[in-house]
């Protein structure tokens, strides 16, 4: 099945500094989608990217496509501790109804 | 706030007992899904209902039977369960199942199920 690699698996950073976390596979990714879960709640959605070289920004958060789509990014400029949690990408796959998650990578801010 | 809602929050059950997860959505969507999750773990697909249909089934153990009575409900029935089905079960929607359209997937709270 479709393998999406995820890394870091864990990041720790002081409030204040960036973080990104990044996702890559070694087949053409289909769509790329980006979920937020905090410690004790569920995945949320927060973007979809679909376009090759496609670039999203939720206010301090930027998401990033591959030109080849074969990878993806998210990062956030300035933490802040409501950034903790843990982030996931996903893509949508060629089977419907199926997303391939990557392992995640959990974040926390030291205040 | 979740659109997507899932009772119980909390299940403790004993291996010879049988229970039912339960899921509601009333957005509109006709694909609904279950999850399982264990901690620091992605979700891991079970089963995939499109328009009241099963349509994807993760060979997943028979102690484990979903249910779609209607477009807006899905149940997950638990029956025999062994200790490592411990986990965080969620139950998530989307407008379908179309590649076309931006399908994200709301998820709901979650079962944390803890079988002794």
């Amino acid at each position: 099945g479709q393998q999406v690699m995820q890394i870091p698996q864990y990041q720790h950073v002081q409030e204040g500094e960036d973080f990104t976390t990044y996702c890559n596979s070694s087949t053409t990714l289909s769509n790329i989608q980006w979920y937020k879960q905090r410690p004790g709640g569920h995945p949320v959605f927060l973007i979809q990217l679909v376009k090759s070289g496609e670039v999203k920004k939720q206010k301090r958060l930027t998401f990033q496509f591959g030109e080849a789509k074969k990878n993806s990014s998210l990062h956030i400029t300035a933490t802040q501790t409501t950034d903790v949690g843990t982030y996931f990408c996903a893509d949508r796959g060629s089977t419907l109804g199926r997303l391939y998650f990557g392992r995640g990578t959990q974040l926390t801010v030291w205040p | 706030d979740t659109e997507v809602t899932q009772t119980p929050k909390h299940l403790v059950m004993g291996m010879t007992n049988k229970k039912s997860l339960k899921c509601e959505q009333h957005m509109g969507h006709r694909a609904m899904y279950w999850y399982k999750q264990k901690a620091k773990k992605p979700p891991e697909l079970m089963f995939v209902y499109s328009y009241e249909k099963l349509s994807i089934n993760e060979s997943v153990p028979s102690r484990f039977s979903p249910e779609c009575p209607n477009s807006s409900l899905l149940n997950l029935h638990l029956h025999a369960l062994q200790p490592e089905d411990s986990a965080l079960y969620l139950c998530a929607s989307s407008q379908g199942l179309g590649q076309g359209a931006r399908q994200p997937q709301h998820f709901g709270d979650g079962t944390r199920l803890s079988i002794l």
